[in-house]
């Protein structure tokens, strides 16, 4: 079974809209870590925002909000006020065990394309 | 940001050649990662280490093996390429949170883009 699933795996939004990129986990480990990558056309992996299981209120990184849902097992990424660069590749992880750290790495969902129309 | 480098960053190859990619880092870093990157799969672990000579392996291990001699390279080998190793390559670091986050994050380098043939 997928522990990251990424249901949209391509999304059209108009500039200036809110954008909501949703993820779904799966974990039996009470502790976790969840991320949010953002990767555009020129390869390079971006670090967004990072919401941990414990965490009592939604992260949040200036356009970037978490929508953490815990009972559903939900992380969804919200873009305020979208911009034509918002234009890429974004993966949710999850990393399962200590939250903040540990040698696990990060386990991916496949990722959503997001292109911003003008 | 963690100073990753990773070398080649292309790289054609036969089917059944040996292939090393190499990730440097600069940030003294216990936690390094190789993952694989193709379309429809997202992000995959290959292999991780936990620092010096310490590796582990990951989700898609088989045909690879990794060496880490030093606190700042990390190794990937293919001993015997075959297309199915046809991918983008990502080395990927562990360090302190951005901003206060309060989580460790993985710092990805550029990526190495392998082609077998």
């Amino acid at each position: 079974a997928q522990k990251i699933t990424q249901t949209q795996p391509g999304m059209f939004v108009q500039e200036k809209e809110a954008v909501t990129l949703d993820c779904t986990y799966d974990t039996s480990d009470p502790s976790y870590g969840l991320f949010w990558y953002k990767q555009p056309s020129s390869g390079e992996m971006i670090f967004l925002i990072y919401q941990g299981s414990y965490d009592q209120q939604n992260a949040t990184e200036g356009r970037y909000s978490l929508n953490f849902q815990k009972a559903r097992k939900s992380a969804n990424l919200v873009i305020s006020a979208s911009q034509l660069g918002d234009s890429a590749m974004y993966f949710c992880a999850m990393r399962e065990g200590y939250s903040g750290g540990g040698a696990d790495g990060l386990t991916f969902g496949k990722g959503t394309h997001l292109i911003i129309q003008p | 940001d963690a100073g990753i480098t990773q070398s080649p960053r292309h790289k054609v190859t036969e089917t059944g050649t040996p292939v090393t990619l190499r990730c440097h880092q600069t940030e003294n870093h216990r936690y390094m990662y190789w993952y694989r990157q193709d379309p429809g799969h997202g992000l995959r672990l290959i292999h991780y280490s936990y620092g010096v000579k310490d590796t582990d392996k990951g989700e898609v291990s088989d045909g690879y093996s990794v060496s880490r001699s030093k606190t700042e390279d990390f190794l990937l080998t293919l001993e015997s390429a075959t297309s199915s190793q046809t991918s983008v390559y990502f080395c990927a670091t562990q360090g302190p949170g951005q901003r206060g986050s309060g989580a460790n994050v993985l710092t990805f380098g550029a990526g190495s883009r392998l082609t077998v043939l």
